[in-house]
């Protein structure tokens, strides 16, 4: 089954707790982005990669990290967690035709920074 | 940079009757993508408009794209309580500009339906 896995699905840390969220697509999709989701802000993108080794800022990628050593996986890395880090984090896929097409969204990752 | 506007940020509509949401950018975009979020769901991918003043339809929904590629509508018609949820629009940039690569999403027109 096609899809973008993210784990873990919740999540309750402590500030300054180094964390990582996984994101991993079985669909061989160049593209991958990571995502926050708060009230009455819509989607707002924090890094996304055009494909392997490639990465590149969104719109809020302060307090964020990201890598792509391979094509499946774009982990999320937040080096010192804070509380205005909580949120809803989605990560997506798809493919490049010039530029991003349809994003797969996996599930979604509910953090609380506390 | 590019913003993206959507418009309404609520709206409230009763089953069987139309609504239209509209999405705005602040600069030409390359295609236009629409997603629908469930409560408590994912967003999903409805569809994507290419071509200047391209028109879609899907079923009950109509989707336009504006002649400048810097707008464009989600026209609902007679709402079921199966359409409720948030409705995103989100494109990239134009290949001529540096953040081609960078998807912006509205903030998304919340729907809800009354029986």
């Amino acid at each position: 089954e096609a899809q973008v896995t993210q784990n873990p699905r919740y999540l309750i840390t402590v500030t300054g707790k180094k964390l990582t969220v996984t994101c991993s697509q079985n669909m061989n999709h160049e593209y991958m982005s990571w995502y926050r989701q708060d009230p009455g802000l819509g989607l707002r993108q924090i890094y996304y990669s055009m494909n392997v080794e490639v990465t590149d800022k969104g719109d809020v990628p302060e307090g964020y990290k990201v890598s792509r050593k391979e094509k499946r996986n774009f982990p999320l890395i937040l080096e010192s967690p804070s509380p205005n880090q909580t949120s809803l984090y989605f990560c997506a896929s798809s493919f490049v035709s010039g530029t991003p097409g349809e994003q797969y969204f996996g599930p979604g990752t509910r953090l609380t920074v506390t | 940079g590019q913003q993206v506007m959507q418009i309404p940020q609520y709206q409230h509509v009763q089953e069987g009757e139309d609504f239209t949401t509209y999405c705005n950018s602040s600069t030409t975009l390359s295609n236009i993508q629409w997603y629908k979020q469930r409560p408590g769901g994912h967003p999903v991918f409805l569809i994507q408009l290419v071509k200047s003043g391209e028109v879609k339809k899907q079923k009950r929904l109509t989707f336009q794209f504006g002649e400048a590629k810097k707008n464009s509508s989600l026209h609902i018609t007679a709402t079921q309580t199966t359409d409720v949820g948030t409705y995103f629009c989100a494109g990239p940039e134009e290949m001529t500009t540096d953040s081609w690569g960078k998807l912006q999403f509205g903030a998304g027109t919340q729907v809800v339906v009354t029986p």
